[in-house]
């Protein structure tokens, strides 16, 4: 059963670049099957997609996050990344990792969730 | 960019109600539209995909339908387990949620 878990450092001090990461277990992001993606959700508000990754390394980024966030992914490692950078404390947020139930389909299968706090 | 208009915001409900909630899409999705359901602290939950299909595992209370780019989910007799807050998304072109919808014990 394929599972995701995000992790990263908790609190990201302002216009510093924000790094988590998405470790996928019991399946390989390599897979031609799916996309990968990042969402998050601010304190108490809804779910804002960030961007996705192909296993061949081809990214999207919605564009209210384009210039900022990047994608990306080690396929030796199994892992999934992103960068924000030039956080401010609106990037304050739960970020997950999610993945599509088959390549552009709804998200199927969801990670945890890694709270990540912008504060000086 | 896509829009996703989900009313109501807030929804007071009592077990055994039959719930609908709506999501309008500001073009054509064709059938490209998810239900999750969330709770507190918890990573969002798929229901329903292509607008009608019922995810392995989920209960048949909930139910999907369409109607041009306007999108229902029904949950048919509102358990205690249901009270949560459900989310509409498109997935015709990139992603776009809704805005979410508590549904919340009356």
């Amino acid at each position: 059963q394929v599972q995701l878990q995000e992790s990263g450092p908790g609190l990201v001090k302002p216009l510093q670049t924000l790094s988590l990461t998405c470790s996928v277990s019991g399946g390989s992001i390599s897979s031609t099957d799916y996309y990968w993606s990042w969402i998050r959700q601010h304190p108490g508000k809804g779910l804002e997609w960030i961007g996705y990754i192909y296993y061949n390394g081809i990214t999207y980024q919605d564009p209210s996050l384009r210039s900022r966030a990047t994608i990306s992914q080690d396929t030796s490692k199994n892992e999934i990344y992103l960068r924000l950078s030039s956080v401010t404390v609106a990037d304050t947020a739960v970020y997950f990792c999610a993945r599509d139930r088959q390549l552009g389909d709804a998200f199927g299968i969801w990670g945890p969730g890694t709270m990540v706090t912008v504060s000086s | 960019d896509i829009q996703m208009t989900q009313s109501p915001s807030t929804l007071s409900a009592s077990v055994g109600d039959r719930v609908t909630i709506t999501c309008r899409a500001s073009q054509s999705i064709d059938y490209w539209l998810a239900w999750y359901q969330q709770k507190p602290g918890k990573a969002p939950k798929l229901l329903i995909y292509k607008s009608t299909s019922l995810e392995s595992g989920v209960p048949s209370r909930f139910s999907g339908s369409r109607s041009g780019t306007e999108f229902t989910l029904t949950i048919g007799s509102l358990q205690p387990d249901d009270f949560a807050t459900y989310y509409c998304q498109q997935y015709h072109i990139y992603r776009t949620f809704g805005q979410g919808t508590k549904v919340e014990i009356k």
